[in-house]
């Protein structure tokens, strides 16, 4: 089964900052990757499909890009209500496991 | 708008069986495929198991595979994760979700409920 795998797993910024968060399979994933934000307390929120595809309502400073195995998830400037633990997801195939997530912290 | 509602969560002992229900609306439910995710107490998000729209295809995570069972009854809006066997391990909170487009397309979850909690203890 493929894996996926987060870097960092937690990372401090300012607000303001450019933030880049990876997300890596294991085997080639084509553009079949999701990525979710989950706020703490709440339930998680799609931001991101097809790798780059932003999923309406979703603010322009965050975009995401990549293809085959290796992916980003970019803040281009980070906001207080950023907030929060994001994860990637393949969905190409199953099974369809999640990143092990990113924590997003302010400064 | 969409809505989807769990429930049937609750406490139970290891090695006993709890079934889970989520109920639909705001969409057609009987044309989109749908997940269950899980969350332990403070830990990442864990894909648990998807059900095609007809029910008809089933897949699990290896970590349930074998002590769970998804289903779907489409004339009621509702879907179902038959959970036996039960294990400290399998304490979380529980999630439907659903797909974000209808068919057999792959697409990612874009509509969760508010999750259920299920705590396996003695």
């Amino acid at each position: 089964d493929i894996q996926m795998t987060q870097s960092p797993s937690s990372l401090s910024a300012s607000v303001g900052d450019r933030v880049t968060i990876t997300c890596r399979a294991s085997q080639g994933i084509s553009n079949y990757l999701a990525w979710y934000q989950q706020k703490p307390g709440k339930v998680p929120k799609l931001l991101i499909y097809a790798a780059s595809t932003l999923q309406s309502g979703v603010p322009s400073r965050f975009s995401g890009s990549g293809s085959g195995t290796d992916f980003t998830l970019t803040i281009s400037s980070l906001q207080p209500e950023d907030v929060a633990t994001y994860y990637c997801q393949k969905y190409n195939s199953d099974p369809r496991p999640f990143g092990g997530g990113t924590k997003v912290e302010i400064k | 708008e969409v809505q989807l509602l769990e429930s049937g969560g609750g406490l139970v002992q290891p090695g006993g069986s709890l079934r889970l229900s989520c109920a639909a609306s705001g969409f057609t439910f009987s044309t989109y495929g749908m997940n269950w995710v899980r969350q332990a107490p403070g830990k990442g998000l864990e894909w648990v198991s998807v059900i095609s729209d007809s029910g008809s295809i089933t897949h699990y995570a290896d970590s349930v595979k074998g002590r769970f069972t998804i289903s779907r009854d489409n004339s009621k809006n509702t879907l179902y994760l038959q959970m036996n066997s039960l294990r400290a391990e399998d304490t979380a909170v529980y999630y439907c979700a659903k797909k974000r487009v209808a068919g057999g397309s792959p697409h990612p979850a874009d509509d969760w409920g508010q999750g259920t909690l299920v705590t396996v203890s003695s």
